[in-house]
Protein backbone atom coordinates (compact mmCIF):
# COMPACT_ATOMS: atom_id res chain seq x y z
CA UNK A 1 0.00 0.00 0.00
CA UNK A 2 1.47 3.36 -0.69
CA UNK A 3 2.23 5.45 1.94
CA UNK A 4 3.14 9.08 3.26
CA UNK A 5 4.75 10.06 6.60
CA UNK A 6 5.17 13.58 7.53
CA UNK A 7 7.11 14.28 10.55
CA UNK A 8 7.07 16.45 12.90
CA UNK A 9 2.99 16.42 12.52
CA UNK A 10 2.96 20.24 14.27
CA UNK A 11 5.95 22.56 14.76
CA UNK A 12 6.16 26.32 16.42
CA UNK A 13 8.86 28.49 15.90
CA UNK A 14 9.50 32.39 16.65
CA UNK A 15 10.33 34.58 13.40
CA UNK A 16 13.54 34.00 12.02
CA UNK A 17 14.14 30.68 12.59
CA UNK A 18 14.93 27.86 10.46
CA UNK A 19 12.73 24.87 9.93
CA UNK A 20 13.12 21.56 8.60
CA UNK A 21 10.31 19.32 7.57
CA UNK A 22 10.41 15.53 6.53
CA UNK A 23 8.36 13.41 4.46
CA UNK A 24 9.43 9.49 4.10
CA UNK A 25 7.47 7.42 1.70
CA UNK A 26 6.61 4.07 0.49
CA UNK A 27 5.33 3.41 -3.13
CA UNK A 28 6.43 0.98 -5.73
CA UNK A 29 7.71 2.49 -9.05
CA UNK A 30 8.07 5.87 -7.19
CA UNK A 31 7.27 8.97 -10.32
CA UNK A 32 7.68 12.10 -7.87
CA UNK A 33 7.18 13.83 -5.29
CA UNK A 34 5.51 16.75 -4.13
CA UNK A 35 5.12 19.63 -1.80
CA UNK A 36 2.31 22.15 -1.30
CA UNK A 37 1.49 25.06 1.13
CA UNK A 38 -1.86 24.82 2.34
CA UNK A 39 -3.29 28.19 4.08
CA UNK A 40 -6.94 28.82 4.63
CA UNK A 41 -8.09 27.22 1.58
CA UNK A 42 -6.34 25.04 -1.39
CA UNK A 43 -3.31 24.00 -1.31
CA UNK A 44 -1.07 25.81 -3.32
CA UNK A 45 2.02 23.71 -5.24
CA UNK A 46 5.51 24.32 -3.99
CA UNK A 47 8.13 21.60 -5.80
CA UNK A 48 8.25 18.54 -7.64
CA UNK A 49 11.14 16.19 -7.13
CA UNK A 50 12.34 13.34 -9.21
CA UNK A 51 15.57 12.92 -9.31
CA UNK A 52 17.87 12.38 -6.26
CA UNK A 53 19.93 14.67 -4.80
CA UNK A 54 19.10 17.89 -6.61
CA UNK A 55 18.06 20.52 -4.97
CA UNK A 56 14.80 22.74 -5.95
CA UNK A 57 15.38 25.84 -4.29
CA UNK A 58 12.28 28.82 -4.61
CA UNK A 59 13.35 31.96 -2.09
CA UNK A 60 13.53 31.03 1.50
CA UNK A 61 12.36 27.29 0.63
CA UNK A 62 14.14 24.54 -0.70
CA UNK A 63 13.22 20.77 -0.84
CA UNK A 64 15.41 17.91 -1.92
CA UNK A 65 15.31 14.40 -2.67
CA UNK A 66 16.92 11.18 -1.27
CA UNK A 67 15.49 8.38 -2.76
CA UNK A 68 17.94 6.29 -1.26
CA UNK A 69 16.21 6.49 2.04
CA UNK A 70 12.99 7.15 0.25
CA UNK A 71 12.45 10.54 1.80
CA UNK A 72 12.76 14.26 1.49
CA UNK A 73 12.79 17.47 3.37
CA UNK A 74 11.60 21.12 2.95
CA UNK A 75 13.90 24.23 4.39
CA UNK A 76 12.38 27.75 5.11
CA UNK A 77 15.09 30.01 6.40
CA UNK A 78 14.42 33.01 8.05
CA UNK A 79 11.18 32.33 9.32
CA UNK A 80 8.06 34.97 8.69
CA UNK A 81 4.56 34.53 9.89
CA UNK A 82 3.33 34.44 6.17
CA UNK A 83 4.73 31.00 6.91
CA UNK A 84 2.19 29.88 9.14
CA UNK A 85 0.23 26.93 7.08
CA UNK A 86 0.09 23.35 6.43
CA UNK A 87 2.50 21.75 4.72
CA UNK A 88 1.68 19.11 2.78
CA UNK A 89 3.79 15.80 1.03
CA UNK A 90 2.57 13.71 -1.25
CA UNK A 91 3.75 11.27 -3.71
CA UNK A 92 2.13 9.81 -7.48
CA UNK A 93 0.39 6.34 -6.33
CA UNK A 94 1.31 2.84 -7.88
CA UNK A 95 -0.46 2.89 -10.77
CA UNK A 96 0.47 6.90 -11.55
CA UNK A 97 -2.54 8.12 -11.05
CA UNK A 98 -3.78 10.21 -8.05
CA UNK A 99 -1.56 12.09 -5.76
CA UNK A 100 -1.29 10.25 -2.25
CA UNK A 101 -0.80 12.91 0.66
CA UNK A 102 0.99 12.56 3.99
CA UNK A 103 -1.30 14.04 7.36
CA UNK A 104 1.25 17.15 7.13
CA UNK A 105 3.29 19.33 9.36
CA UNK A 106 1.19 22.35 11.03
CA UNK A 107 3.58 25.57 11.28
CA UNK A 108 3.04 28.35 13.46
CA UNK A 109 5.53 31.06 13.37
CA UNK A 110 5.20 33.74 15.91
CA UNK A 111 6.76 37.09 15.93
CA UNK B 1 -9.80 31.49 -15.76
CA UNK B 2 -11.40 29.94 -12.99
CA UNK B 3 -9.85 26.81 -13.12
CA UNK B 4 -11.89 24.58 -10.86
CA UNK B 5 -15.00 25.62 -9.62
CA UNK B 6 -16.58 23.85 -6.62
CA UNK B 7 -20.38 24.37 -5.81
CA UNK B 8 -21.46 24.42 -2.64
CA UNK B 9 -19.04 26.19 -0.57
CA UNK B 10 -20.97 25.26 2.75
CA UNK B 11 -23.75 23.11 3.47
CA UNK B 12 -25.31 21.68 6.63
CA UNK B 13 -26.96 18.39 6.39
CA UNK B 14 -29.00 16.42 8.46
CA UNK B 15 -28.19 12.73 9.05
CA UNK B 16 -30.11 10.17 6.44
CA UNK B 17 -29.66 13.38 3.65
CA UNK B 18 -28.53 13.23 0.02
CA UNK B 19 -26.62 15.75 -1.72
CA UNK B 20 -24.65 16.13 -4.35
CA UNK B 21 -21.27 18.61 -4.64
CA UNK B 22 -20.36 20.00 -8.33
CA UNK B 23 -16.90 19.94 -9.70
CA UNK B 24 -15.86 21.56 -12.65
CA UNK B 25 -12.85 22.66 -14.09
CA UNK B 26 -12.01 24.81 -18.15
CA UNK B 27 -8.49 23.75 -18.39
CA UNK B 28 -8.97 20.90 -20.35
CA UNK B 29 -7.27 18.52 -17.76
CA UNK B 30 -7.93 14.36 -18.55
CA UNK B 31 -8.37 13.23 -14.74
CA UNK B 32 -9.76 14.39 -11.97
CA UNK B 33 -10.41 13.91 -8.43
CA UNK B 34 -12.25 14.24 -5.18
CA UNK B 35 -10.24 14.15 -1.31
CA UNK B 36 -11.71 15.28 2.01
CA UNK B 37 -9.95 16.77 4.51
CA UNK B 38 -10.11 16.33 8.07
CA UNK B 39 -8.21 18.02 11.02
CA UNK B 40 -4.55 16.75 11.02
CA UNK B 41 -5.42 13.99 8.32
CA UNK B 42 -3.81 15.64 5.41
CA UNK B 43 -5.89 14.91 2.07
CA UNK B 44 -7.45 11.73 1.21
CA UNK B 45 -8.55 10.54 -1.84
CA UNK B 46 -12.24 9.32 -2.61
CA UNK B 47 -12.89 8.79 -6.09
CA UNK B 48 -10.91 9.92 -9.14
CA UNK B 49 -11.34 9.88 -12.87
CA UNK B 50 -8.46 9.20 -14.99
CA UNK B 51 -10.36 10.25 -18.17
CA UNK B 52 -13.99 10.92 -18.96
CA UNK B 53 -15.98 7.88 -18.51
CA UNK B 54 -13.87 5.92 -15.96
CA UNK B 55 -13.86 6.06 -12.48
CA UNK B 56 -12.15 4.20 -9.71
CA UNK B 57 -12.05 4.24 -5.79
CA UNK B 58 -9.57 5.61 -3.74
CA UNK B 59 -8.41 5.37 -0.08
CA UNK B 60 -11.81 6.26 1.72
CA UNK B 61 -14.58 5.69 -0.80
CA UNK B 62 -17.53 3.89 1.35
CA UNK B 63 -20.54 6.24 1.20
CA UNK B 64 -19.77 7.96 -1.43
CA UNK B 65 -20.55 7.65 -5.37
CA UNK B 66 -19.10 9.68 -8.00
CA UNK B 67 -20.10 10.34 -12.05
CA UNK B 68 -17.94 11.87 -14.61
CA UNK B 69 -20.44 13.72 -16.32
CA UNK B 70 -18.43 14.75 -19.44
CA UNK B 71 -14.54 15.75 -19.33
CA UNK B 72 -15.37 18.87 -17.43
CA UNK B 73 -17.27 17.74 -14.61
CA UNK B 74 -17.15 15.14 -11.90
CA UNK B 75 -19.28 15.45 -9.39
CA UNK B 76 -19.35 13.81 -5.86
CA UNK B 77 -23.13 12.05 -4.30
CA UNK B 78 -23.79 11.06 -0.46
CA UNK B 79 -26.75 9.22 -0.98
CA UNK B 80 -26.99 8.60 2.82
CA UNK B 81 -25.25 11.31 4.65
CA UNK B 82 -22.90 10.28 8.43
CA UNK B 83 -21.57 12.47 11.10
CA UNK B 84 -18.44 10.67 10.01
CA UNK B 85 -18.54 12.51 6.42
CA UNK B 86 -18.47 15.98 8.12
CA UNK B 87 -15.46 17.37 6.51
CA UNK B 88 -13.73 19.57 4.07
CA UNK B 89 -13.98 18.59 0.49
CA UNK B 90 -11.76 19.24 -2.60
CA UNK B 91 -11.86 18.49 -6.08
CA UNK B 92 -9.37 18.95 -8.28
CA UNK B 93 -8.24 18.40 -11.87
CA UNK B 94 -4.37 17.44 -13.99
CA UNK B 95 -2.76 16.50 -17.06
CA UNK B 96 -2.06 13.00 -15.87
CA UNK B 97 -0.56 13.92 -12.06
CA UNK B 98 1.08 17.19 -13.01
CA UNK B 99 -0.08 20.63 -12.30
CA UNK B 100 -2.88 19.76 -9.61
CA UNK B 101 -5.29 22.27 -9.21
CA UNK B 102 -7.26 22.16 -6.71
CA UNK B 103 -10.96 23.83 -5.54
CA UNK B 104 -11.59 26.11 -2.79
CA UNK B 105 -13.43 23.05 -1.38
CA UNK B 106 -16.71 22.51 0.10
CA UNK B 107 -17.14 22.62 4.04
CA UNK B 108 -20.07 19.92 5.13
CA UNK B 109 -21.42 19.52 8.08
CA UNK B 110 -23.40 16.70 8.94
CA UNK B 111 -25.69 16.83 12.15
Amino acid sequence: EDKVVQSPLSLVVHEGDTVTLNCSYEVTNFRSLLWYKQEKKAPTFLFMLTSSGIEKKSGRLSSILDKKELSSILNITATQTGDSAIYLCAVVNQAGTALIFGKGTTLSVSS
Amino acid sequence: NAGVTQTPKFQVLKTGQSMTLQCAQDMNHNSMYWYRQDPGMGLRLIYYSASEGTTDKGEVPNGYNVSRLNKREFSLRLESAAPSQTSVYFCASSQGTVGYTFGSGTRLTVV
